[in-house]
């Protein structure tokens, strides 16, 4: 099945600079991939997700890309604030394929913390 | 405001209880899931049914039961659970899918299991 490498495990930043965070998969016939935001004691929520037919996609201070060919993508978060700070985890889902139907894979999570 | 309802937010049951889990959507998704997330842990699937199909059961114990009973409700049964099964247990719904479309989680049900 699909494997999703996540980098770093946590990452702590100063209020304004920039996050990233990457992941890597393995399974070629993967085309979906979002990003999720957990903050503590709350649920998931995706923040942006990219389709494999696109590199790039951004929405206001959060952006992800998509090479294909190295099998990564990364988040990027610009101007980071103090409630950006969460676990962000990363997933990849492959193409309908028998078993794999309706299946995200997830990356192990991001603890993001955001000093003022 | 979440659009995925889930009761009860706490639970507390004995290893000789018998208790369930509910999950309600009204999006129209036909997908719905069980997940379950430890702490500082990604959602571990448990359960998929597709169109109120059993569709993947990422072979979890049958202490745990799922069902469906129409497309916007879902329950988890629980039963003679461990204290390892501690943890969250969120629902999920997605339009559909075959389409990739993203999930949508409720706010879980943290379960102790004593």
């Amino acid at each position: 099945g699909e494997n999703v490498e996540q980098h770093p495990s946590t990452l702590s930043v100063q209020e304004g600079d920039s996050a990233v965070i990457k992941c890597t998969y393995s399974d070629s016939a993967s085309n979906y991939f979002p990003w999720y935001k957990q903050e503590l004691g709350k649920r998931p929520q995706l923040i942006i997700d990219i389709r494999s037919n696109v590199g790039e996609k951004k929405d206001q201070r959060i952006a992800v890309t998509l090479n294909k060919t190295a099998k990564h993508f990364s988040l990027h978060i610009t101007e980071t604030q103090p409630e950006d700070s969460a676990v962000y985890f990363c997933a990849a889902s492959p193409t309908l394929r028998g078993s794999t139907l309706g299946r995200l894979y997830f990356g192990r999570g991001t603890q993001l913390t955001v000093w003022p | 405001d979440t659009e995925v309802t889930q009761t009860p937010k706490h639970l507390v049951m004995g290893m000789t209880n018998k208790k369930s889990l509910k999950c309600e959507q009204h999006m129209g998704h036909r997908a719905m899931y069980w997940y379950k997330q430890k702490a500082k842990k990604p959602p571990e699937l448990m359960f998929v049914y597709s169109y109120e199909k059993l569709s993947i059961n990422e072979s979890v114990p049958s202490r745990f039961s799922p069902e469906c009973p129409n497309s916007s409700l879902l329950n988890l049964h629980l039963h003679a659970l461990q204290p390892e099964d501690s943890a969250l247990y969120l629902c999920a719904s997605s339009q559909a899918p075959r389409l990739n479309s993203p999930l949508h989680f409720g706010n879980g049900t943290r379960l102790t299991v004593t």
